[in-house]
């Protein structure tokens, strides 16, 4: 098994641009997670989703930020126009729903940099 | 809501250090709990749980024990190595939908 696939591994962009940041869950997941981490406010929960289904964003910084997930197999969280507190390391993860361990499967992240 | 707290870091010892690392979570029914660890350049990994009270999560030497009376789940190790440098993050599961919430992260370093 792979394990959930993020890409790119490392962004550097300009502020104003648009950031587009990928993942590939575990195949079989059915629930996936978009986490951010800064040194100032820890691991943050962005959104998730269960069957490709938004269930919750309220932790989406604002309206800049956008995620999808068009099939079970990918994820995307968009960032437009990034800004320099935008700079983190985003995570993806994913599990299968219904599990009693409730145990989640993290991607390696994508360092941004907004400059 | 929901939340976790987690002892602050940095945490420093020497090879063979006895460690702890304490969290404790708000007390919303009955919560799975769970110890993540992140290694530097890497994404989170389980390091172990416990899905009910008094249930010892283990793996690697660590052990931790869901305590109800005291909303605990403190992590421990008797002899730390240098490979165990890393972040640890407890976490707590949350709401309906029974995702995650974590504590702030403890970095811990360990001396050769």
């Amino acid at each position: 098994d792979a394990g959930v696939i993020q890409s790119p591994r490392h962004e550097v962009t300009e502020m104003g641009q648009e950031v587009t940041l990928r993942c590939k869950p575990i195949s079989g997941h059915n629930s996936l997670f978009w986490y951010r981490q800064t040194m100032m406010r820890g691991l943050e929960l962005l959104i998730y989703f269960n069957n490709n289904v938004p269930i919750d964003d309220s932790g989406m910084p604002e309206d800049r930020f956008s995620a999808k997930m068009p099939n079970a197999s990918f994820s995307t969280l968009k960032i437009q126009p990034s800004e320099p507190r935008d700079s983190a390391v985003y995570f993806c993860a994913s599990r299968t729903l219904g599990t009693k361990s409730n145990e989640q499967f993290f991607g390696p992240g994508t360092r941004l940099t907004v400059l | 809501g929901d939340s976790v707290t987690q002892m602050e870091g940095p945490v420093t010892l020497s090879e063979e250090a006895f460690l702890t690392i304490n969290c404790t979570y708000t007390a919303t029914g009955y919560p799975s709990l769970f110890w993540y660890v992140q290694y530097p350049g890497e994404g989170l990994q389980l390091l172990l749980k416990a899905t009910k009270a008094d249930d010892k999560g283990s793996n690697k030497g660590f052990e931790a024990t869901y305590r109800k009376e005291t909303t605990s789940f403190h992590l421990e190790k008797g002899s730390v190595q240098v490979s165990d440098s890393a972040v640890y993050f407890c976490a707590r599961q949350s709401g309906s939908a029974r995702q995650l919430t974590f504590g702030s992260g403890t970095q811990l370093t360990v001396l050769p």
